[in-house]
This record gives structure tokens, C-alpha cells and sequence, in this order.
């Protein structure tokens, strides 16, 4: 089945530095991935969907200048979180979806982010 | 907008049954549901389209009424391994998107 790596499972970094967050596709081409975060205890909700070649599209109250994506191949999306705060520590999680199957999207490992 | 999940929170036995509803105020194109257990990325369960229908797999299954925009899935003869949070993720519209609005999550244990 369709897998999505993602790194790294965890990181800590200090306030004010960034950090990023690779998510790819393994085994088959993902024109568009998704990246999702989660607070503990709640739902997963979507921050923006990376397209390859071209801008990501944010979703509302997502700051886009705080939350980079880019999506440079077919196989690869990174998200940097910039100038992180500690409101920023959260789950992250990309999606993708091999869509040469009538599956559903595949969910990369998670990215576990606390800003100290 | 967020779907609604029901019941937020199910305690069973191993072998008993149970139902969790997703529910949506706009018109869905898709449901897919999702098992997510502590600390660990969602994993796929099944995909339902609009046109109502009704997919199974082995003792999961799950149905999708387009008039009444809701998702039923279904648990039977529940295993230890069945524990943890179902999420529903909807999209709306009438095409594949592939933004995926998440309900709140049902948390489901089994005790032996």
C-alpha cells in the first residue's frame, strides 16, 4: 500500500528558531499533499494543501508567512515553522494519496514539535 | 465546517458491538473514517462516496445516506485491538478535493 514518511517524529526547539518537517511519499508521485495539526486530546485540522510546483494554499486563520510550504518534487513536501512559539508546539501530520487506487489518504507518522 | 461525531466516547467488551455516527449540515462528496490510537498517526479504515453505499471490511463496515448527509460505522464482535479514536473526515462539494474535515473523534476501549 501507498506509505508517506515523515521527519522528524520529534523535535524540540527553542523559542523564536525554526524548524522543519519533511513528508514524502515512498512509493508512488503525490502532486498534493496535505498537512494537518493536532492538540492533544482534539481533531486533526487542516492547516493547508501543498501543491507541487506552485503556491500552497492555506487555510483560514493558517499564517502562511509563519507556516512555509513547499513542495518540491513529486515525492516531497516540507513545512517550516518559523520563529516557533511555544503555542506552536502540536502533532503534526502530512497526507497524501496514491491516487492510482480508490484508497483513502495516507497519513505520514506524525511530527511531535514542543517549542521551550 | 466540522462534522458531528456520535457518541463521543464508547466503553465495550471484547465481542460486543458498536455504532459510531458522523453527521453533516452541507452536502458531502465523500466520508472516509479513520482509527487513530495514542500518539500515533490516523490510519485508513474505508472510503464512502455519495450515491449512499456500503463497504465492509472483515468486522468493519460502513454505510453513507446522502439524504440525510450521515455516516454510520459499524464495529461488530469488537477486539482488544479495535481501541482507540475514530475520526470520520469529511469533503464537501461535488469532487474530490482531497481537504479533509476531521468530526471531533469517538473514543472507543475494549476491555477484555
Amino acid at each position: 500500500g501507498a506509505v508517506v514518511s515523515q521527519h522528524p517524529s520529534r523535535v524540540i526547539c527553542k523559542s523564536g528558531t525554526s524548524v522543519k518537517i519533511e513528508c514524502r511519499s515512498l512509493d508512488f508521485q503525490a502532486t498534493t499533499m496535505f498537512w494537518y495539526r493536532q492538540f492533544p486530546k482534539q481533531s486533526l485540522m487542516l492547516m493547508a494543501t501543498s501543491n507541487e510546483g506552485s503556491k500552497a494554499t492555506y487555510e483560514q486563520g493558517v499564517e502562511k508567512d509563519k507556516f512555509l510550504i513547499n513542495h518540491a518534487s513529486l515525492t516531497l513536501s516540507t513545512l517550516t515553522v518559523t520563529s516557533a512559539h511555544p503555542e506552536d508546539s502540536s502533532f503534526y501530520i502530512c497526507s497524501a494519496r496514491d491516487v492510482r487506487t480508490r484508497g483513502g489518504y495516507t497519513f505520514g507518522s506524525g511530527t511531535r514539535l514542543t517549542v521551550v | 465546517q466540522q462534522p458531528v461525531q456520535s457518541p463521543q466516547a464508547v466503553i465495550l467488551r471484547e465481542g460486543e458491538d458498536a455504532v459510531i455516527n458522523c453527521s453533516s449540515s452541507k452536502a458531502l462528496y465523500s466520508v472516509h473514517w479513520y482509527r487513530q490510537k495514542h500518539g500515533e498517526a490516523p490510519v485508513f479504515l474505508m472510503i464512502l462516496l455519495k450515491g449512499g453505499e456500503q463497504k465492509g471490511h472483515e468486522k468493519i463496515s460502513a454505510s453513507f445516506n446522502e439524504k440525510k448527509q450521515q455516516s454510520s460505522l459499524y464495529l461488530t464482535a469488537s477486539q482488544l485491538s479495535y481501541s482507540g479514536t475514530y475520526f470520520c473526515g469529511t469533503e464537501y462539494g461535488s469532487s474530490n478535493t482531497g481537504k479533509l474535515i476531521f468530526g471531533q473523534g469517538t473514543t472507543l476501549q475494549v476491555k477484555p
